[in-house]
């Protein structure tokens, strides 16, 4: 079962609102990835988590806040965002990071800043 | 650097006909991944094939097979009889060993016409 849950689907907020997003996955996955795509665009990596600790963070704003409570879950803290954040927000899931496992993605989350 | 390039923007055919999506990929690794993937209008990425860089076999699987040659760092994906349900935005990526990003390419628009 490769499945990536994302919620919510739809996230509207203002730009004095602080909101999170939810990732979970059940495949004992041990990397967990954010991904911002804007529209017609190829998804661009944001954050990366392996085995729990942040390994990569793609010089995101601060605005933009990762959390790994635990292996299966991720979250992605959102606090005085800007219009142009608004875009489809991905997670995915890998296996094993250093064997370059192959990505699973969840649906998204599609954020409108207003 | 790592860099995927998909020529073609957007490409429209009529239902049961055959078309090939190019990818064509610049590394200087020896040890690589391809990858391809499906994101239908709901948005969600979903993996097709990974294959890594000494397995040069032709892949088929169903309507789908793909063609990865070395000699033209090209892994071209071709659809047989497509379908309207094929009609997404397929995406083309690379990743390499030690490395846990994916480069993708922009990605080709297909839209298959009943």
């Amino acid at each position: 079962d490769t499945e990536v849950t994302q919620t919510p689907k739809h996230l509207v907020m203002g730009m004095t609102n602080k909101k999170s997003l939810k990732c979970e996955q059940h495949m004992g996955h041990r990397a967990m990835y954010w991904y911002k795509q804007k529209a017609k665009k190829p998804p661009e990596l944001m954050f990366v988590y392996s085995y729990e600790k942040l390994s990569i963070n793609e010089s995101v704003p601060s605005r933009f806040s990762p959390e790994c409570p635990n292996s299966s879950l991720l979250n992605l803290h959102l606090h005085a965002l800007q219009p142009e954040d608004s875009a489809l927000y991905l997670c995915a899931s890998s296996q094993d990071p250093p064997r370059q496992e192959t990505q699973y993605f969840g649906p998204g989350t599609r954020l409108l800043v207003l | 650097a790592q860099k995927v390039t998909q020529a073609q923007t957007e490409i429209s055919v009529v239902e049961k006909e055959d078309v090939t999506l190019d990818c064509v990929y610049e590394t200087r690794d020896t040890t690589y991944y391809l990858f391809w993937y499906k994101q239908p209008p709901s948005g969600e990425l979903v993996f097709l094939i990974r294959r890594n860089s000494f397995d040069e076999q032709n892949e088929i699987s169903g309507r789908y097979s793909w063609n990865f040659q070395k000699s033209t760092s090209s892994f071209n994906f071709t659809i047989t009889a497509s379908q309207v349900v094929d009609s997404a935005v397929y995406f083309c990526a690379l990743s390499l060993r030690g490395s846990e990003k994916l480069v993708f390419g922009k990605g080709t628009k297909l839209t298959v016409n009943p």
